[in-house]
């Protein structure tokens, strides 16, 4: 266990719908970190959290949205899903704003049929 | 988006043979990291290099920070089955941004 929760393990929605991933950093982490990896693909990072504030952005989709509440959990909400959105998603954490090293959730497998 | 080039892209090696892969860039990064990721779990850190040049170890993993701070390796000394996965490196550019490389399947046959 990394310490890191993610939530729902498995996600089967079908096209046009919307969906709520949930991330729990480990305890003491302000850093949540959003990725998606699609089959046979790397980690394509998504977007960065701190503290409460975005604090970076990658390739994110503009259906696709986050927040990080007080209590530091962190949701990825994802709109208008087409069947390409099907993929891993992971969520990370650190102590900081940059850090060396993330630690990784077991991610949520989202299937779009 | 930006990702970095690793070979090889998948190794199907024997129980006990030696493993290398590496990990290149166009850019120059400012820090190395290796990370394990098994099915269905999230990848997990191995190394990091912090310095041009470092070499550093982990049991029987061995990785190195490139000389022109443009590439990284990974070896993997007397495979068992369990170092069955995907490895993954990640470099930190000068801006901050961890980028990922494109991953190498390591399969280990007994």
């Amino acid at each position: 266990d990394s310490g890191v929760t993610q939530t729902p393990k498995h996600l089967i929605t079908a096209t046009g719908q919307r969906v709520t991933l949930r991330c729990s950093p480990r305890s003491g982490d302000l850093s949540v970190y959003w990725y998606q990896q699609s089959l046979d693909q790397g980690l394509q990072f998504l977007i960065q959290y701190y503290n409460g504030e975005e604090r970076a952005k990658g390739n994110i989709l503009e259906r696709f949205s986050a927040q990080q509440f007080p209590d530091l959990h962190s949701e990825l909400n994802l709109s208008s899903l087409e069947l390409g959105d099907s993929a891993l998603y992971f969520c990370a954490s650190s102590v900081g704003q940059v850090d060396y090293g993330y630690t990784f959730g077991s991610g949520t497998r989202l299937t779009v049929v | 988006g930006q990702q970095l080039n690793q070979s090889p892209q998948s190794m199907f090696i024997q129980e006990g043979e030696d493993v290398s892969m590496n990990c290149t860039s166009s850019s120059i990064f400012n820090t190395w990291l290796w990370y394990k990721q098994d099915p269905g779990e999230g990848p997990v850190l191995l190394i990091a290099l912090y310095k041009a040049g470092e070499l550093t170890s982990n049991g029987r993993l061995t990785a190195q920070f490139g000389i022109t701070r443009k590439d990284s390796f990974l070896n993997i000394s007397a495979s068992i089955p369990s170092d069955v996965g995907i490895y993954f490196c990640a470099g930190r550019s000068t801006t901050d941004k961890l980028i990922f490389g494109t991953g190498t399947r390591l399969q280990v046959f007994p």
